[in-house]
């Protein structure tokens, strides 16, 4: 069965403390693997997609990775506004296609 | 560029009524998908929708139905409503089908008493 998992479910950092989210899957014949980042009472948006093992992508504080069997979202010296949900997702084309998201992980950084 | 307009954003109804929600997509976006989110299960895709065909469904009773317009706006209808149908309800755009990057709505909160 196709699935997504992330952890941890959630994650209290203290400003500028650096960490790492993961997000494993199982999913056929994958094509990419999307992380999403969701503010309280808004839509998911779009952060990065990587396509392939050892792809690494930055953007700001954010840096993704990935390997044949997981994805990792690393947050180098957060800040309170990197609070939110972050989100991994990775989308099928076995079958029926459609994304297979995890359940996320919830940041909190204090400052 | 507009983002992806959902409305309303927020609904409340009582069990066994019917309710429709409305997705406008980003300009020349031509899939519209449908997710339900709820604090316990995450996103869950509901059906998925490219040029006016449904072209996948997730594994949601019949109750969940949709439709797309030839100008690619889309609405989804849930009837017989029950109090588990309480949740988030999402709608992302995409340019083509098949792995391309989906930009999300704001969502419509619907609330069933």
């Amino acid at each position: 069965e196709d699935q997504v998992t992330q952890s941890p479910e959630a994650l209290r950092l203290q400003e500028g403390e650096s960490s790492s989210l993961n997000c494993s899957y199982t999913v056929s014949g994958l094509r990419g693997l999307f992380w999403y980042r969701q503010d309280p009472g808004k839509g998911p948006e779009f952060l990065f997609t990587l396509y392939s093992a050892g792809e690494e992508k930055e953007k700001e504080r954010l840096k993704a990775t990935l390997t044949k069997k997981e994805s990792f979202l690393h947050i180098t010296a957060p800040k309170p506004e990197d609070s939110a949900t972050y989100l991994c997702a990775g989308p099928t084309t076995s079958g029926t296609y459609k994304y297979i998201f995890g359940t996320g992980t919830r940041l909190k950084v204090l400052a | 560029k507009a983002g992806v307009t959902q409305t309303p954003r927020y609904l409340i109804k009582t069990r066994g009524q019917q309710v429709t929600l409305s997705c406008s997509p980003i300009s020349g976006h031509r899939s519209v998908s449908w997710y339900q989110q709820t604090p316990g299960q995450g996103l869950q895709f509901l059906f998925e929708y490219f040029s006016e065909t449904q072209r996948n469904k997730g594994n949601f009773p019949g109750r969940f139905s949709g439709r797309q317009f030839s100008n690619s706006r889309s609405e989804m209808n849930v009837s017989t409503l029950e109090l588990g149908d309480s949740a988030l309800y999402l709608c992302a755009s995409s340019l083509g089908q098949g792995g391309d990057i989906q930009y999300f709505g704001a969502g419509t909160r619907l609330s069933v008493l």
